[in-house]
């Protein structure tokens, strides 16, 4: 059974700091997604990841997977309070299964 | 396009009656899925469905759920009898699978509160 672990689960931290969200998962996929969810509210896809080595970047955000460690990372650069959210990974299998979330708190 | 649309938005019943959860997809994309998202086991892919077909169901929790997809804009997830326990909310979701699922586009959700 495909299984999908993030951590930190949950994450407060000051304006400004750089931190890395890490995704693990138990399968051989090389399929990875990212999104986002506001508090009360749905889900917005960030990234998606199709192969070993996909790098993806958008603002201060950059996803990226490595298939033979089977990790992908969520690096935050100079956090801001608007990247206040919880972030979830996805990874594609015969179906898509959900990690638990890293709720983000940033500081301001 | 309007996006995934979900119907209600919120919906509050007396455990033992039956629920209707709706669903329209966006227009164009294969594959719907339904997910329940609870704070103590997150975001549970409950079934979902490829041209109307479902494909795996074997995230339904029990026979009180089912769900159904009788054209390609509209499906229904049906609790019945609803139980205190069902109380979450619940997500559809929709791709148009092109070659990959490519990303997910949610609907609001249905916060669901069975007493």
């Amino acid at each position: 059974e495909l299984k999908v672990e993030q951590n930190p689960l949950f994450l407060s931290m000051q304006e400004g700091k750089n931190y890395t969200i890490y995704c693990n998962y138990s399968t051989t996929s090389d399929r990875l997604y990212w999104y986002r969810q506001d508090p009360g509210k749905s889900l917005e896809s960030l990234f998606v990841l199709l192969s070993n080595g996909a790098v993806k970047q958008e603002g201060r955000l950059m996803a990226s997977l490595d298939t033979k460690a089977r990790l992908s990372t969520l690096h935050i650069t100079a956090a801001v309070h608007d990247l206040s959210a919880t972030y979830f990974c996805a990874v594609e299998d015969d179906k898509i299964i959900f990690g638990k979330g890293t709720r983000l708190h940033i500081l301001p | 396009d309007a996006g995934v649309i979900q119907s209600p938005r919120h919906e509050v019943t007396e455990m033992g009656q039956e629920v209707t959860l709706r669903c329209k997809p966006i227009s164009g994309h294969d594959y719907l899925f339904w997910y329940r998202q609870t704070m103590m086991r997150g975001l549970e892919l409950l079934i979902y469905f490829n041209n109307n077909v479902p494909i795996d169901d074997s995230g339904m929790p029990e026979d009180r759920f089912s769900a159904k997809m009788p054209n390609a804009s509209f499906s229904t997830l049906k609790i019945q009898p609803s139980e205190p326990r069902d109380s979450a909310v619940y997500f559809c979701a929709s791709s148009d699978g092109q070659g990959a699922w490519e990303k997910l586009f949610f609907g609001s959700g249905t916060q669901l509160s069975v007493l």
